[in-house]
């Protein structure tokens, strides 16, 4: 079946500090790759995606690299803010149904001090 | 930008009475899904509808009902509160061919 395992959290971070949270993925057929982030009291937003193998997604200092060989998508940023503090969820898409399902993983919680 | 407005942000209620919680859409999107958070144990989908009066139930949709009377709105009914479905509801629609979902800012729905 389809799953999105993610390491568990909390992850706690000095600011400046250099961030991976890990994320695998079990699926049939070639999935979409997602990373959504939620901020306290808040909901999930977008924060990057990659479509296909190899793709990387970035975005406000964020990466993530699909790799088909490994089965991850592990998200990366190099010098994190306290402004990052929040929830991360890991997530793939599958077109199952006659729709795109998304299947999230259990999320990482991220806090940041200065 | 897409704008997902959930109706009620935090909601208190006693055991066995009706909650309705609403969201509302307005990309014109044809999917639209209900998801539950609980600590530790992500999202999980309750119902998602594709098209207004359609309905699908997802992984757990025991105990909630849904409502697609216009495209715009999508309604999650609890016809019998119960103190097990304390939580976060977040309410989503999906972009088209992308797959990638929008979603509100949540209901925190607290049941004594």
């Amino acid at each position: 079946g389809n799953s999105v395992t993610q390491m568990e959290g909390p992850v706690t971070l000095s600011e400046e500090a250099f961030l991976t949270i890990n994320c695998t993925y079990t699926a049939t057929g070639y999935p979409s790759l997602f990373w959504y982030v939620q901020y306290p009291g808040e909901g999930l937003q977008l924060l990057l995606k990659a479509t296909k193998a190899d793709d990387k997604g970035s975005n406000k200092g964020f990466e993530a690299t699909y790799r088909k060989e490994t089965t991850s998508f592990h998200l990366e940023k190099g010098s994190v803010q306290v402004s990052d503090s929040a929830v991360y969820f890991c997530a793939l898409s599958v077109y199952s149904g006659g729709y795109n399902k998304l299947i999230f993983g259990a999320g990482t919680r991220l806090a940041v001090h200065p | 930008d897409v704008k997902v407005t959930q109706s009620s942000r935090y909601l208190v209620k006693r055991t066995g009475e009706k909650v309705f919680l609403e969201c509302v859409q307005d990309m014109d999107h044809e999917n639209m899904f209900w998801y539950r958070q609980d600590p530790g144990l992500g999202l999980r989908l309750i119902y998602f509808s594709y098209d207004v009066k359609m309905k699908e139930k997802g992984d757990i949709p025991e105990g909630y009902s849904v409502s697609r009377e216009k495209k715009e709105r999508f309604s999650l009914i609890l016809e019998s509160a119960s103190t097990n479905q304390t939580s976060m509801y977040l309410c989503a629609t999906q972009g088209f061919n992308t797959g990638e979902l929008f979603f509100g800012e949540g209901s925190r729905l607290t049941v004594l």
